[in-house]
């Protein structure tokens, strides 16, 4: 059973592009968390998804930055016209249904470099 | 918001010496959490705790969910080599209504050679 996948693992991006992060679950799961991580910090919550809805994007910010976990395929976090302020580790989580917090899964993370 | 405050920041230690790292926070918790992350990877679950006062072990490892339901503790014994990562605590807060985890900063565990 294949753990949480994402890809790419590493994204270099200018400022002013756009960034696209995919997770793909692991088998089963349909609950989707999406974390970031500065340097020296540990991860804060940015946005859970069940499949084709948001649940909570509180941690997300307004601007530049959505998320999507569609019926079929991966969920996507997209930065629109990247700033080097988010050049950090995106990490996303998966969870099956009626799982507690015990039961999220990480992925690898994404590495977004904004030049 | 919710902030928890992860101590010691750092640790160097020799190989085979025991290691305690812990975890406050201004509210209450109803889990807490501890991972380990190595470098270039995501956080892997080492022990989950759910009811004050519960003591937990995985192997070498030990955490107490504080009776105050405000903090933890973990414990290494005997360190290894591969204990080097970084540690960090996270939960869920009582008053949270989905399963979001809130992370401490997290300790950086060096073995000295």
């Amino acid at each position: 059973n294949a753990g949480v996948m994402q890809n790419p693992r590493h994204l270099v991006r200018r400022r002013g592009q756009e960034a696209r992060l995919r997770c793909s679950p692991m088998k089963g799961h349909s609950h989707v968390y999406w974390y970031r991580q500065l340097p020296e910090e540990g991860l804060k919550f940015m946005v859970y998804l069940q499949k084709e809805n948001i649940i909570d994007e509180s941690g997300m910010p307004k601007e530049r930055f959505s998320a999507e976990f569609p019926k079929e395929g991966p969920s996507i976090l997209r930065i629109q016209q990247v700033v080097r302020g988010d050049s950090a580790a995106y990490f996303c989580a998966s969870s099956p249904v009626g799982g507690g917090t015990d039961t999220q899964y990480f992925g690898p993370g994404t590495r977004l470099t904004v030049l | 918001g919710q902030q928890l405050n992860q101590s010691p920041q750092s640790m160097f230690i020799q190989e085979g010496e025991d290691v305690s790292m812990n975890c406050t926070s201004s509210s209450i918790f109803n889990t807490w959490l501890w991972y380990k992350q190595d470098p270039g990877e995501g956080p892997v679950l080492l022990i989950a705790l759910y009811k004050a006062g519960e003591l937990t072990s995985n192997g070498r490892l030990t955490a107490q969910f504080g009776i105050t339901r405000k903090d933890s503790f973990l414990n290494i014994s005997a360190s290894i080599p591969s204990d080097v990562g970084i540690y960090f605590c996270a939960g869920q807060p009582l008053m949270n209504r989905d399963d979001k985890i809130i992370f401490g900063k997290g300790t950086r565990l060096h073995i000295l050679p």
